[in-house]
């Protein structure tokens, strides 16, 4: 079965500095989505990045970027120059390969905290 | 106007009533899908639909129930509501592919007393 883990509970962060989300998987597929998603205090969930398991190169987003590591099953989401603004939930998720039985799946998220 | 809007948005009741909660999109996108989430333990797959007449059962779909009523509403039961129901849910859409994200509503804040 798939897994996502999302080790780091919760992490504080001076603002300007970069920020590493950890998000390690686990799956026996060789074809797979990697997402991210922020969720602010006031709940909505929000699509941040995409990563193909194909993809050969680090998805990037503004000042969001993944470091996709597919041998060690890891897909850590980088902020460059945190802003307060970025204080939420980030959650990691996988989607199988079409056809598969198996569910789209969550982490448990990271709080992370922008500290002024 | 949302692309994805969830009805009620805060939803407060007894133990033992019956609940729905309510999902339509203007996105045009054949999936449809439900969460709930309670602190620590991230969203959690209910149901999700890839078109009117394929339901599919996700991780915790005992004590719910689904209709999808049409391609743009996909509304969610709790046929006799209990408190450990009490929740956050989410309805999101997404397309055909597991290259693309879930568009999520606001979200419906659940409280079973």
């Amino acid at each position: 079965a798939q897994k996502i883990t999302q080790t780091q509970p919760g992490m504080f962060v001076q603002e300007k500095e970069a920020v590493t989300l950890d998000c390690t998987y686990d799956t026996s597929d060789q074809s797979y989505g990697l997402f991210w998603y922020k969720q602010p205090s006031s709940g909505e969930m929000i699509f941040l990045i995409y990563q193909g398991s194909y993809d050969e190169q680090n998805a990037t987003e503004g000042r969001y970027s993944l470091n996709f590591q597919k041998a060690r099953k890891s897909a850590n989401l980088v902020i460059s120059a945190s802003q307060l603004g970025d204080s939420a939930m980030y959650f990691c998720a996988m989607t199988p390969y079409p056809g598969r039985d198996d569910k789209i799946i969550f982490g448990k998220g990271t709080r992370l905290h922008i500290l002024p | 106007d949302a692309d994805v809007t969830q009805t009620p948005r805060n939803r407060i009741t007894k133990t033992g009533k019956r609940i729905m909660l309510e999902c339509s999109q203007t996105k045009g996108h054949d999936r449809m899908y439900w969460y709930r989430q309670d602190p620590g333990l991230g969203l959690r797959l209910i149901y999700y639909s890839f078109d009117v007449k394929d339901i599919n059962k996700g991780e915790i779909s005992d004590g719910y129930s689904v209709s999808r009523q049409a391609q743009a509403k996909f509304s969610l039961s709790l046929e006799s509501a209990i408190p450990n129901q009490t929740a956050l849910y989410f309805c999101a859409t997404s397309k055909q592919g597991y290259n693309q994200p879930q568009h999520f509503g606001d979200g419906t804040r659940l409280s079973i007393l």
